[in-house]
């Protein structure tokens, strides 16, 4: 099984600022990476599919990266509404599995 | 625009089998583009695929939980449903049903909290 850690655990920013999360894979996975954001009492959603590719009315502040097994989202300025928990997700050998997740917290 | 809706029981007694099903609008669980999946968050945890079913009846499983599920499908109701028996304490989660677009998990259902308690 593919093991997904993503830090920091937790990451504290002010409005306006830029925010980096970063994703290892315990292997390779090609370009099997998406991110999700998650609200209280929400289910999570989709934000970026296959490392870098935005999903339909995702705003263009959030943009993904890298390759192989070192993934980063990167939000270049903080609204209000960006204060969430984020998880990364890949899929191969038609398996699933998620981050732990970096909870992003308004300093 | 697709809506996914989970419904059945919160609460569950230990060792007995916990049930749920989704109601899909807006697309169609026979579609052949796309499976359909069933995930679940424990309080304070980050998401946990369960497993998913295809067009065509395949089903795939999180390995860790195989041997105590069952995803199955009614396309004349346009449903698809969970079966996970056996169940304890550490299946008290939020589950939700979603679609699997490519490995990417594209719509999901708002989720529901299922207890397992004596």
């Amino acid at each position: 099984e593919i093991v997904l850690t993503q830090s920091p655990a937790t990451l504290s920013l002010s409005p306006g600022e830029r925010a980096t999360l970063s994703c290892r894979a315990s292997q390779s996975i090609n370009s099997y990476l998406a991110w999700y954001q998650q609200k209280p009492g929400q289910a999570p959603r989709l934000l970026i599919y296959d490392v870098s590719n935005r999903a339909t009315g995702i705003p263009a502040r959030f943009s993904g990266s890298g390759s192989g097994t070192d993934f980063t989202l990167t939000i270049s300025s903080l609204e209000p509404e960006d204060f969430a928990v984020y998880y990364c997700q890949q899929r191969s050998y038609w398996l699933i599995t998620f981050g732990q997740g970096t909870r992003l917290e308004i300093k | 625009q697709v809506q996914l809706q989970e419904s059945g029981p919160g609460l569950v007694k230990p060792s007995e089998t916990l049930s749920l099903t989704c109601t899909v609008s807006g697309d169609s669980v026979s579609s052949g583009s796309f499976h359909w999946s069933w995930l679940r968050q424990p309080p304070g945890k980050g998401p946990e695929w369960i497993g998913y079913i295809s067009y065509n009846g395949i089903t795939n499983y999180n390995p860790s939980l195989k041997s105590r599920v069952l995803i199955s499908a009614d396309t004349s109701k346009n449903q698809f449903s969970l079966r996970l028996n056996s169940v304890t304490a550490a299946d008290t989660a939020v589950y939700y049903c979603a679609r699997v677009n490519y490995g990417v998990l594209d719509f999901w259902g708002q989720g529901t909290l299922v207890t397992v308690s004596s």
